[in-house]
């Protein structure tokens, strides 16, 4: 069984510039969870996606979007990169089941810097 | 809305001493409570989780949990400290609405002292 995996690892970026984020669930998970943790905080909820559809939203900006695709890989995309979306980017799966309680599996992270 | 807060944003104690990180959350529906452990430029591993069974939670690496609804607290401990335990560590709540969506606390570091 393989775990989650994130591409890239880390990753600079100039303000303004567009970033995909990539990220291949557990095998068996249909859900795909983005969190992104600012240095010194606690993961902050970015979106969820369930069977290619985007299952809730936390408080960031329309320019933060994502995709799940069919064999429920997911991706995060940034458009006009600020200087403040310098972080440590987390994807997380679980398991089909939309009860509250299941277990998320998380990724090594993909680190962004933006200058 | 739900929340989480833990006290003391580091902790540190000897090799061999006994680990309390503490956590406490708020929630106005029954919560799914969460330690998970983050070593550095690692991404999160689960430790243990509380889903309205046992009270008394254990989990890997010789941690445990104790859920306090009359507290609302939610506290690892480890009887033993071990070098490798140091590491930061979050307390995660479930928000109802979203599902598995996790609210985390703003992590603890933990400094183990030989």
């Amino acid at each position: 069984e393989t775990g989650v995996t994130q591409s890239p690892t880390h990753l600079i970026k100039t303000r303004g510039q567009q970033v995909t984020l990539r990220c291949s669930s557990q095998s068996g998970h249909n859900t795909v969870s983005w969190y992104q943790q600012a240095l010194g905080q606690g993961p902050q909820f970015i979106f969820q996606y369930y069977r290619e559809e985007e299952n809730g939203r936390g408080n960031f900006p329309p320019r933060f979007s994502g995709l799940q695709f069919p064999n429920y890989s997911s991706e995060l995309n940034v458009n006009a990169l600020e200087l403040d979306d310098s972080a440590l980017y987390l994807c997380a799966s679980s398991t089909p089941t939309r009860g509250r309680g299941t277990e998320a599996f998380f990724g090594q992270g993909t680190r962004l810097t933006v200058v | 809305a739900q929340s989480v807060t833990q006290l003391g944003s580091h902790v540190s104690v000897s090799e061999g001493a006994l680990v309390l990180l503490r956590c406490n959350y708020s929630s106005s529906v029954p919560p799914y409570l969460f330690w998970y452990v983050q070593y550095p430029n690692q991404g999160l591993q689960l430790l243990l989780k509380y889903t309205s069974a046992a009270t008394l939670v254990k989990g890997i690496n010789g941690f445990e949990a104790e859920f306090k609804k009359s507290e609302t607290s939610f506290h690892l401990t480890k009887p033993s400290a071990h070098m490798s335990d140091a590491a930061e560590y979050f307390c995660a709540v479930t928000q109802r609405e979203y599902g598995n969506k996790l609210v985390f606390g703003a992590g603890t570091i933990l400094r183990v002292k030989s």
